[in-house]
Parts: structure tokens; C-alpha cells; sequence
């Protein structure tokens, strides 16, 4: 059991170029999320998807977009990236139904020069 | 708004120095209160969750405590490799079911041998 894997572990982008964050998890679970961590501002939640088919905005969801791919998969693309897109992204996953914590993967550093 | 406090910011203790940290939380429906822990370039690391004030749950040299306003994390006779940053998040799922984690700044421990 891998849990929730991250591909890559780091990038440096120049600003305008764009890329896509993979996640995957192999627990059967539900619901997945993007959060970005910064130094002072703790997790936050880009965007997330309750289940197999369906999105939404988290609290900082602008110069992002996601895919679902299918249940095990859950992307994170930046179309235009920026320097203020410089951050830790950390993928999770969680069961959803009655239980909600929720799993991290090991997390992509990007930098946006 | 939901808030997560934390405190302190960081901690230092000598091994076997007991000790615990303060996670206190202003939010409407608590659905789950949840600690983690994080180790430098990783994501981080459920620990434990509790739903309800007066619940307790333990883990080697860690506790966790719950009331209606505040969690705490006690840490006994630590050792160096229970360093790492220890993140509190609550769930308050309110009308929706996604599950939203909302964190706390985090305690950065340090043990020194």
C-alpha cells in the first residue's frame, strides 16, 4: 500500500510556463485535495473533489484548475504559473462517508522564477 | 469564520522533559479535531482524531485531549525523535460533506538529547 503518491517532487518553472501536479492514491478512497503550505500561512485548500466525477474551489483556488481522472487520480494544472505560485503542494485523500481525517501525500516543492 | 490557534509557536524541551501543546478553536459544528505530525520536506502524518469534548486517544509518548474550546497534545519523557512540527486541523462539514480540514499554524517541537 503506496497511499498517496506525488510525481514531482520538485520543479522550477519560469513564470508563464505551465504543468500539471499528478496524484494518485490506492486506498479506495472517496474524496481528494490540493492544499498549498507557506511559511506563516499554514495548509490551504485549493481545490477538492468529494467524489469520482465532481470539483470545487477550495480557499485559494485562482490560477489553478484540476482534473478527476478517475478515483484513484486527482491532478492540479497550472496554466500560466506565477512567482506567487512559488509553494509546497500537498495532495490528500480521504474516505469520505462517516470518517474525516484525511491522508497526505509527500508533497511537490515548486519554484516560480 | 473558522480559527485554529496554536500555541507555542515552538518548543524546546531536554529528553524526558514532559510537556504539551495548546490547539484552541473558535468554529460552528465541530465534526472532527485532528493532529499531525510533520517532519521536515514531508507531508504530514495523521495522528489522531477526536469528535467529541472529554474524548482522549493515545500513542506511544503522546496524548491527545479534547474540550469544547481546546485540544491538547501531551507529550511524556519525549525523545529526539519526536521533533518534528505538530499541526491541529478541525473538520466542520456544516450543510456540505467535502470535508474541509482547517489548520492551525502549527508547534514546531525540538528534543534535545
Amino acid at each position: 500500500n503506496a497511499g498517496v503518491t506525488q510525481t514531482p517532487k520538485f520543479q522550477v518553472l519560469k513564470t508563464g510556463q505551465s504543468m500539471t501536479l499528478q496524484c494518485a492514491q490506492d486506498m479506495n478512497h472517496n474524496s481528494m485535495y490540493w492544499y498549498r503550505q507557506d511559511p506563516g500561512m499554514g495548509l490551504r485548500l485549493i481545490y477538492y473533489s468529494a467524489s469520482e466525477g465532481t470539483t470545487d474551489k477550495g480557499e485559494v483556488p485562482n490560477g489553478y484548475n484540476v482534473s478527476r481522472l478517475n478515483k484513484r487520480e486527482f491532478s492540479l494544472r497550472l496554466e500560466s504559473a506565477a512567482p506567487s505560485q512559488t509553494s509546497v503542494y500537498f495532495c490528500a485523500s480521504r474516505l469520505g462517508v462517516i470518517t474525516y481525517e484525511q491522508y497526505f501525500g509527500p508533497g511537490t516543492r515548486l519554484t516560480v522564477t | 469564520e473558522d480559527q485554529v490557534t496554536q500555541s507555542p509557536e515552538a518548543l524546546r524541551l531536554q529528553e524526558g522533559e514532559s510537556s504539551s501543546l495548546n490547539c484552541s478553536y473558535t468554529v460552528s459544528g465541530l465534526r472532527g479535531l485532528f493532529w499531525y505530525r510533520q517532519d521536515p520536506g514531508k507531508g504530514p502524518e495523521f495522528l489522531f482524531t477526536l469528535y467529541s469534548a472529554g474524548e482522549e486517544k493515545e500513542k506511544e509518548r503522546l496524548k491527545a485531549t479534547l474540550t469544547k474550546k481546546e485540544s491538547f497534545l501531551h507529550i511524556t519523557a519525549p525523545k529526539p525523535e519526536d521533533s518534528a512540527t505538530y499541526l491541529c486541523a478541525v473538520s466542520t462539514e456544516g450543510g456540505t460533506s467535502y470535508g474541509k480540514l482547517t489548520f492551525g499554524q502549527g508547534t514546531i517541537l525540538t528534543v534535545h538529547p
